[in-house]
């Protein structure tokens, strides 16, 4: 089956401290990959997204490249603020055991950045 | 201008009561979903619906029953409540897409505690 495997957090860094959060993938097929952003007490929220192989996602100062040698779609940024820390999420859209398409989370992880 | 909303925001509740949790989006999407959040963060597809069909369906207790009535809304109906349903149940939409590029909008969460 389909899963995502991501860093365990908190992560915890200082403003302007450059940013790796860490994701590998499995998949059957062909998927599109994500990352999400749940800041606190509110809900997931598209940060980024690649749709093929090669393809870099960037928003907001965040980048993630769609690795599939590697399998794998590392979040960077190259100086976080305060305003950055929430929980982050991989994801991937792939047809699963059932031959359906659905969109499978990794368990998040936790950036804390510390001024 | 909420997109998606869910209430209640918290719910407390002793085992083995009956609750609902509702949803509405006034984004025009047609296809909704719910997803649960487990303490670890962890989360989870429950069901989906597009234009008030029954897509997925995962591996989820019967105690706990979804309810369209219009595409625009999706409840959440949970009977026989137990310990372990305890969890964040976030409801979230989208346009149909096969491919599940178009992203998801989440609601801000319904936080149930089951004592």
């Amino acid at each position: 089956g389909n899963s995502v495997t991501q860093m365990e957090g908190p992560v915890t860094l200082s403003e302007e401290a450059f940013l790796t959060i860490n994701c590998t993938y499995t998949a059957t097929g062909y998927p599109s990959l994500f990352w999400y952003v749940q800041y606190p007490g509110e809900g997931l929220q598209l940060l980024l997204k690649a749709t093929k192989a090669d393809d870099k996602g960037s928003n907001k100062g965040f980048e993630a490249t769609y690795r599939k040698e590697t399998t794998s779609f590392h979040l960077e940024k190259g100086s976080v603020q305060v305003s950055d820390s929430a929980v982050y999420f991989c994801a991937l859209s792939d047809r699963g055991d059932t031959g359906r398409r659905a969109l499978t989370f990794g368990s998040g992880t936790r950036l804390q950045v510390q001024p | 201008d909420t997109a998606v909303s869910q209430t209640p925001k918290y719910l407390v509740t002793q085992m083995g009561n009956d609750k609902s949790i509702k949803c509405e989006q006034n984004l025009g999407h047609d296809t909704m979903y719910w997803y649960k959040q487990d303490s670890k963060k962890f989360l989870k597809i429950m069901f989906s619906y597009n234009n008030k069909e029954l897509i997925i369906n995962e591996t989820v207790p019967n105690r706990f029953s979804p309810k369209s009535p219009d595409k625009a809304h999706l409840n959440l109906h949970i009977n026989s409540l137990e310990l372990g349903d305890s969890a964040v149940y976030f409801c979230a939409s989208s346009h149909r897409d096969r491919n599940y590029n178009s992203p998801l909008h989440f609601g801000n969460g319904t936080r149930l505690t089951v004592t």
